[in-house]
């Protein structure tokens, strides 16, 4: 059974950073990729990056661009996700999903989700 | 970045309608779309992929369709559980950044 478990909610404050862990079970990473979607209250999905363990790539959303850092560990099967100089518009869930190798014609897509940790940030 | 637009922003809708939901890209995304799902408290759910693929475990009340910029998702026959929020999501262009639309909720009439 394919598994992501994340990490703990975390309160942080404005100007600081997070940290957030995804640790997968019954799939390798090596064959997948890992996206992370943030929803902030009361606001939609937002795509943040993904990571593709098999080019060592990550992308990301342009308005994270240089503030975010998706890394995987391979040898724990555990993705993460920092996000640098928080702002209260940074508060929301933040979820990791598995995704599919991005350059394939055929992506089964973001099919196993992590339960979703929660950010608050403070000013 | 590719922008998607969902209409309508709200659907109002009784169980046992059909539900019929639009997403338009920005420029030509071939079918390099999904449809996910999105209920409140939970993580979201992928319906289709790849503009037409239902994901394993969907039923087959929920159908995608399109290709290029315009896309649907069709909810055959309204279900209780189907009230809910609807995003569209392209991944062309990698390592292009990936976008998601700004949904469609579909709410009881």
């Amino acid at each position: 059974q394919v598994q992501l478990v994340q990490s703990g909610a975390e309160v942080k404050e404005s100007g600081s950073s997070v940290k957030v862990s995804c640790k997968a079970s019954g799939v390798t990473f090596s064959s997948h990729a890992i996206s992370w979607v943030r929803q902030a209250p009361g606001q939609g999905l937002e795509w943040v990056g993904q990571f593709t363990p098999m080019f060592g790539i990550a992308n990301y959303a342009q308005k994270f661009q240089g503030r975010a850092t998706i890394t995987a560990d391979e040898s724990t099967n555990t993705a993460y996700m920092e996000l640098n100089s928080l702002t209260s518009e940074d508060s929301g869930v933040y979820y990791c999903a598995r995704d599919g190798i991005p350059t394939e014609r055929q992506n089964f897509g973001m099919d196993v989700w992590g339960q979703g940790t929660t950010v608050i940030v403070s000013s | 970045e590719i922008v998607l637009t969902q209409s309508p922003a709200t659907l109002s809708l009784s169980p046992g309608e059909r539900a019929t939901l639009s997403c338009r890209a920005s420029q030509s995304i071939s079918t390099y779309l999904a449809w996910y799902q999105k209920k409140p408290g939970q993580a979201p759910r992928l319906l289709i992929y790849d503009a037409s693929n239902r994901a394993t475990g969907i039923p087959a009340r929920f159908s995608g369709s399109g290709s290029g910029t315009d896309f649907t998702l069709t909810i055959s026959n309204l279900e209780p559980e189907d009230f809910a929020v609807y995003y569209c999501y392209q991944r062309t262009n990698w390592p292009s950044p990936f976008t998601f639309g700004p949904g469609t909720k579909v709410d009881v009439k």
